[in-house]
This record gives structure tokens, C-alpha cells and sequence, in this order.
């Protein structure tokens, strides 16, 4: 995976506990989002950036927060952790969205456990 | 609404043996469609893609999919399934322009046996 670092990798939290998710790219790309992975569910995605300063809720924000200070940067951040947040959070950004056939990039992963 | 259907959520091949692993989509505008691989406890590798053009696409490690728009599928293809292609496989579609914004599957987990 080209550019897009995640940290942490692993993160164990208890429930009501805050934390934040990092995610930075390093391709000066204008689009950024956040995905979540459950078993037998695929990825969904939970908060988008188009550029700094935009960001926008995806098909399941509930829980988490998000903000795009820099074109690089795009945390994550859970308020009051809950056991169903407990999943695997992959990042992804890409260059453009006004050009078609863009790469998108993920990042590794982080693999969250709330208990 | 915009989804994407795996019909198939485990397939076992032989190892040399052919494999397609089926990917229907919805979705209201021109699509932008992917096929990732995941192994265990590893992120998304981006096996290939469609967006225009020729419908068959080729990927790496030897991997293609057609697109077919009557259809509305999207399957992936691999002529001799090697151990090492054992892993999840998710296809995803997505807008063409605009916040790449991507609707996966609910993936289908590939087993290889020798």
C-alpha cells in the first residue's frame, strides 16, 4: 500500500474510553475516508473528506467524529467506545474526484477491540 | 439504492483448477468497479479495476474480470488457482468522478486445496 500509514496497528480499549485513529498520506491526495470491517459484512464506509476542511458522514457515522485540518491528515476519533465499534478500520484516500479511473489507496489496518 | 451482491460466500478449488468468483452490482450511474484480495490479518490489495474501455480487464497475479453491463456483473477469473490465492476476495463499486465513495460486498473467502 502506497502512502497511507495508519496507527495504531492494534488498540484494545474499554467501553467509554475515547481514542483516536491516525491516518496520514504522504501523495498530496484531495479525497480521504474511513471504512469499517465486520465479519460477513464487507467494508462500510463511516466518514469522507473531499479536502481540507470538508468532511461529510457515510453510511455509518454513528459513534465517531472526524475533522481534515490538512490536506494529509484524517484521525478518527471515538468519543465513548463501545463493544459494537469493536471491528477492523482501514483508511483510504485517492488523488483527484474530478478525474475518472483514480487508484485508491488503503492503508494496512487497525484492528480495534472494545471490552 | 447502490449494493453489491457476492452470491457465493466460500468457495473451495484445487490447486491448477479454474476459478470465477461472481460480483452483481446496483448501482444508478456509470460504475467504477474493483476487485481487492485480503489474507489473513492483512489490508486490501487492489487486484484490478474497470472504469472505461475494454470490458475484460486484467489484473495482477494473473487475475481478469469482465465487465458486462446488461448483466450488471462483474466477475473475477483465474484460469489455474495457485495455494498462495487462498485469501477473501471483495469486489466494490464506486462513483466514476467525485468522493470515491465505495460500496463493497460482503466478500467470498477462497480455499485452495492441494
Amino acid at each position: 500500500n502506497a502512502g497511507v500509514t495508519q496507527t495504531p496497528k492494534f488498540q484494545v480499549l474499554k467501553t467509554g474510553q475515547s481514542m483516536t485513529l491516525q491516518c496520514a498520506q504522504d501523495m498530496n491526495h484531495e479525497y480521504m475516508s474511513w471504512y469499517r470491517q465486520d465479519p460477513g459484512m464487507g467494508l462500510r464506509l463511516i466518514h469522507y473528506s473531499v479536502g481540507a476542511g470538508i468532511t461529510d458522514q457515510g453510511e455509518v457515522p454513528n459513534g465517531y467524529n472526524v475533522s481534515r485540518s490538512t490536506t494529509e491528515d484524517f484521525p478518527l476519533r471515538l468519543l465513548s467506545a463501545a463493544p459494537s465499534q469493536t471491528s477492523v478500520y482501514f483508511c483510504a484516500s485517492s488523488y483527484s474526484t474530478s478525474a475518472p479511473g483514480n487508484t485508491i489507496y488503503f492503508g494496512e489496518g487497525s484492528w480495534l477491540t472494545v471490552v | 439504492a447502490q449494493s453489491v451482491t457476492q452470491p457465493d460466500i466460500h468457495i473451495t478449488v484445487s490447486e491448477g483448477a479454474s476459478l470465477e468468483l461472481r460480483c452483481n452490482y446496483s448501482y444508478g450511474a456509470t460504475p467504477y468497479l474493483f476487485w481487492y484480495v485480503q489474507s489473513p490479518g492483512q489490508g486490501l490489495q487492489l487486484l484490478l479495476k474497470y472504469f472505461s474501455g475494454d470490458t475484460l480487464v486484467q489484473g495482477i497475479k494473473g487475475f481478469e474480470a469482465e465487465f458486462k453491463r446488461s448483466q450488471s456483473s462483474f466477475n473475477l477469473r483465474k484460469p489455474s488457482v495457485h495455494w498462495s490465492d487462498a485469501a477473501e476476495y471483495f469486489c466494490a463499486v464506486g462513483p466514476q468522478t467525485g468522493a470515491n465513495n465505495l460500496f463493497f460486498g460482503t466478500g467470498t473467502r477462497l480455499t485452495v486445496i492441494p
